[in-house]
């Protein structure tokens, strides 16, 4: 009940694609939902994150979607770019985001092509 | 404003051997989480530090322990290292108080046990 499902394990788009992975979670207690970016040699960095009162939120071309009733949220990156090649992460927690560890997926490899 | 630093970068290590890594939050943070990535199992939290005290640990044997100073700095050690215990641990920080404050992740230290 603790886990957060992560699909796909890899992505290839083309650049100006949008880009699209989903996740998947069983705890309805978790409340803060992030999504994390990874380059190669560096810790992931928080790129967006949603609570689930909301159900879109947006920021420049990268987009959640949480569908509460279905437990799944999704990350859209519109008009990809060679420099969104990167490893990314979902998490969520529970306590809001300031207390509670992060309980992350496996990661989706995203490569972006010229 | 200097993110979360961690050293060192690179270890090398005997297994039966221990081992001490250290972070250095953002000025102000007072919560220090520890997280191990390896390929296999992904990102998985070790434990959680505020204002010098344990507030969360994770599903890892004793042999991982940690500590923080009342500068925020903190440390963790692993002993009596085992060949699975190579990876990459990422250390993160957080104000600690308030919600929807997410973590920011120090580059990590490659822990290499041979």
């Amino acid at each position: 009940q603790q886990q957060v499902k992560q699909s796909p394990q890899s992505l290839i788009v083309q650049k100006g694609g949008i880009s699209i992975i989903n996740c998947a979670y069983e705890n309805t207690a978790f409340d803060y939902f992030p999504w994390y970016q990874q380059f190669p040699g560096k810790g992931p960095a928080l790129l967006i994150a949603i609570r689930p009162d909301v159900s879109e939120k947006k920021e420049g071309r990268f987009t959640i979607s949480f569908n509460k009733s279905a437990k799944q949220f999704s990350l859209h990156i519109m008009d990809s770019q060679p420099g969104d090649s990167a490893t990314y992460f979902c998490a969520a927690s529970m306590g809001g985001g300031s207390q509670g560890n992060l309980i992350f997926g496996k990661g989706t490899k995203l490569s972006v092509k010229p | 404003k200097a993110g979360v630093t961690q050293t060192p970068r690179y270890l090398i290590k005997t297994r039966g051997q221990q081992v001490t890594l250290s972070c250095s939050p953002i000025s102000g943070h007072r919560s220090v989480s520890w997280y191990q990535q390896t390929p296999g199992q992904g990102l998985q939290f070790l434990f959680e530090y505020f204002s010098e005290t344990q507030r969360n640990k994770g599903n890892f044997p004793g042999r991982f322990s940690g500590r923080q100073f009342s500068n925020s700095r903190s440390e963790m050690n692993v002993s009596t290292l085992e060949l699975g215990d190579s990876a990459l641990y990422l250390c993160a920080s957080r104000p600690g108080q308030g919600v929807f404050y997410g973590y920011t992740f120090g580059s990590g230290t490659r822990l290499t046990v041979v």
